[in-house]
Parts: C-alpha cells; sequence; structure tokens
C-alpha cells in the first residue's frame, strides 16, 4: 500500500518570504513522488515531480521541492512567496516498482495544504 | 495541444435525472482517470482505465455510478439516478508512458449541482 501525508491544512506566508509545504509518504521500493497546485474553479495542474537523479528538483513558477529518502519527505518550497501562488497544493506519490504495470500511472494523492500568501 | 477537454463545464440537474459526464484525453495518452473533489472528502479517484479497459473501479460510489471508454479518445461517467450527495466537481486525467510517465494532466473539471 501506498500512502501521502500532508499534515497542515493550511499554511500562511507573508509575501516575499520563503514558503514550505510539507509532505511525508509512505511506498515500498522507491518512490516517484508529484505536486501538483489547483487555482480556484480549475483543475490540478503539474508543478514538478522526482522520478530519480538530484534529490533537487525545480519546476514551475519558481517552485522546487526535496527529495529526503531517510525522513521519506518531499516538500514543495518556494525562496519568495508571490500572492498569486496563493492556492491548494497536492502531493502525489507512485511507486516505481509499480510503474511497470497495468496500474502503473495510477497516483495516491494526499489531502491537500491551503496556501494563503498575504500581502 | 488542447490538453484535456471536459463537457459539460457546469451541470444543474434534479434528483432522479440521469447525468452523463464526458471527457476527451490528450491524444497519444494511454491512462485515464475520473475523480471527484468535494469539500468533505477532498479529491477521491473514482476510476482508472489502461488502454480503454477499466482497471481499478474500487472508488466508484455504488451502482448508480458507472463509467466507459469506448475508445483511445473519450469517455463518459454516468450517474443513474442522481442524488444531491453527488454535487461535486469531477475531474477526468490522463497520462501517458515514456519519459513523462506517471504525470497525470487535468481538464478543467465538471460542477454538477444536483437538487
Amino acid at each position: 500500500a501506498q500512502s501521502v501525508a500532508q499534515p497542515e491544512d493550511q499554511v500562511n506566508v507573508a509575501e516575499g518570504n520563503p514558503l514550505t509545504v510539507k509532505c511525508t509518504y509512505s511506498v515500498s521500493g522507491n518512490p516517484y513522488l508529484f505536486w501538483y497546485v489547483q487555482y480556484p474553479n480549475r483543475g490540478l495542474q503539474f508543478l514538478l515531480k522526482y522520478i530519480t537523479g538530484d534529490n533537487l528538483v525545480k519546476g514551475s513558477y519558481g517552485f522546487e521541492a526535496e527529495f529526503n529518502k531517510s525522513q521519506t519527505s518531499f516538500h514543495l518550497k518556494k525562496p519568495s512567496a508571490l500572492v498569486s501562488d496563493s492556492a491548494l497544493y497536492f502531493c502525489a506519490v507512485r511507486g516505481a516498482r509499480l510503474m511497470n504495470n497495468n496500474a502503473g500511472n495510477m497516483l495516491t494523492f494526499g489531502g491537500g495544504t491551503r496556501l494563503m500568501v498575504k500581502p | 495541444d488542447a490538453g484535456v477537454i471536459q463537457s459539460p463545464r457546469h451541470e444543474v440537474t434534479e434528483m432522479g435525472q440521469e447525468v452523463t459526464l464526458r471527457c476527451k484525453p490528450i491524444s497519444g495518452h494511454n491512462s485515464l482517470f475520473w475523480y471527484r473533489q468535494t469539500m468533505m472528502r477532498g479529491l477521491e479517484l473514482l476510476i482508472y482505465f489502461n488502454n480503454n479497459v477499466p482497471i481499478d473501479d474500487s472508488g466508484m460510489p455504488e451502482d448508480r455510478f458507472s463509467a466507459k471508454m469506448p475508445n483511445a479518445s473519450f469517455s463518459t461517467l454516468k450517474i443513474q439516478p442522481s442524488e444531491p450527495r453527488d454535487s461535486a466537481v469531477y475531474f477526468c486525467a490522463s497520462s501517458s508512458g515514456g519519459s513523462s510517465r506517471g504525470t497525470q494532466y487535468f481538464g478543467p473539471g465538471t460542477r454538477l449541482t444536483v437538487l
């Protein structure tokens, strides 16, 4: 079984400050890890993913995420938050081993974290 | 690319009526997913197709829900009869193999209101 935990329902940050949205996961074997963002009245948009290689992954809109195998975490970060970053953020995981069968593309999503950036 | 296309974008219906939601995945993608999103339950996977074949429908709430994928470019999610508790935003997503394997691309969603 695989699972994702996003421990914070909401994160509040002042514009210009760094932001972190936390994600921890549980999966057998190596993980494929994803971050998605959802703006109001929109579908989820892919931000970035980790499959292998460098633990620091850079994505869209200046976001990055750091894979930490020992802590089974994949926290989303941005050095300087913008008001326009306010949205709902989802972390998702898939076990790499499972990528090779028919269910390979199925992701397990976390419950989401609402990011509020105040001017 | 047009992205994942869903129709209608909004649907308002009365309890007991049949509702059909439609999805056109990104061309070349071989996996298709239907999700439901509500404030109470968050994002739920309803059903997953791979190469037009249903792989996992364990998330389908009950027999009132059914989904089909008659070909690689079209899928439907049907609710019959609809109930007020079915009110939600329904998303379709697709993904492919290759270097982007695993990344799902979501449509804009269908906001369903059952009165």
